[in-house]
């Protein structure tokens, strides 16, 4: 089946630096991709739709000046979160849709663990 | 108003016995799509099953089987003969036409816990 890989799985940072995230898909190429966010116990909250090749969607409430989306290839986007504060702690996940799919299945990173300190 | 609804925060069940994890949903469009997925304590989203709007028969894969009432709105996950791997967290979502953007907004999911 559709993979897809998602890098680093936990960071740790100092509040204040950047972190990039990287979500490849390895197997199928994907026009869009999506980045979740995921507090303890809770459900996934959509945060904006990567778009190859333009920019990206951001849901209500999300900065996009401090979570910045870049979706240069088919198969890969990333996700950098600029100048970290503890209160960007949190679990964020990445998925990619399967064109080639019947029901156009999304396949999901294994998400990444950041801890601002 | 919630699109996704999961009624119980947490279920406990017996090894090899079934579960039904409940999910309703709202929306106005003709053309949709559910979802259910698991997600273990490790953290990664593994797809489960799937059903379209316009599909007359319930969704199956090997142990889980999706009962879609669509008057209902509701798109309760089966779990069969559960097993201890079983136990994670469960999430229904939904994906709306082109409308909604093609997106998946998920329900606050079920803790399904399988004792022996």
């Amino acid at each position: 089946g559709a993979v897809v890989s998602q890098h680093p799985s936990w960071v740790i940072c100092k509040s204040g630096t950047s972190v990039k995230i990287e979500c490849r898909s390895l197997d199928f190429q994907a026009t869009t991709m999506f980045w979740y966010r995921q507090f303890p116990k809770q459900s996934l909250m959509l945060m904006a739709t990567s778009n190859e090749g333009s920019k990206a969607t951001y849901e209500q409430g999300v900065e996009k000046d401090k979570f910045l989306i870049n979706h240069a290839s088919l198969t890969l986007s990333t996700l950098t979160v600029t100048s970290a504060h503890p209160e960007d702690s949190s679990f964020y996940i990445c998925s990619a849709r399967d064109l080639g799919t019947v029901n156009e299945k999304l396949f999901f990173g294994s998400g990444t663990q950041l801890s601002v300190l | 108003a919630q699109k996704i609804t999961q009624t119980q925060p947490g279920m406990f069940v017996q090894e090899k016995e079934a579960v039904t994890l409940d999910c309703t949903y709202d929306t106005s469009d003709q053309s949709y799509g559910l979802f259910w997925y698991k997600q273990p304590s490790s953290g990664e989203m593994i797809f489960l099953i799937y059903q379209g709007s316009y599909d007359e028969q319930n969704a199956t894969e090997g142990r889980y089987s999706l009962n879609f009432q669509k008057a209902r709105k509701s798109a309760n996950l089966v779990i069969s003969a559960s097993q201890l791997g079983d136990s994670a967290m469960y999430f229904c979502a939904m994906r709306e036409g082109p409308g909604g953007g093609n997106k998946l907004t998920f329900g606050t999911g079920t803790q399904l816990k399988v004792e022996l």
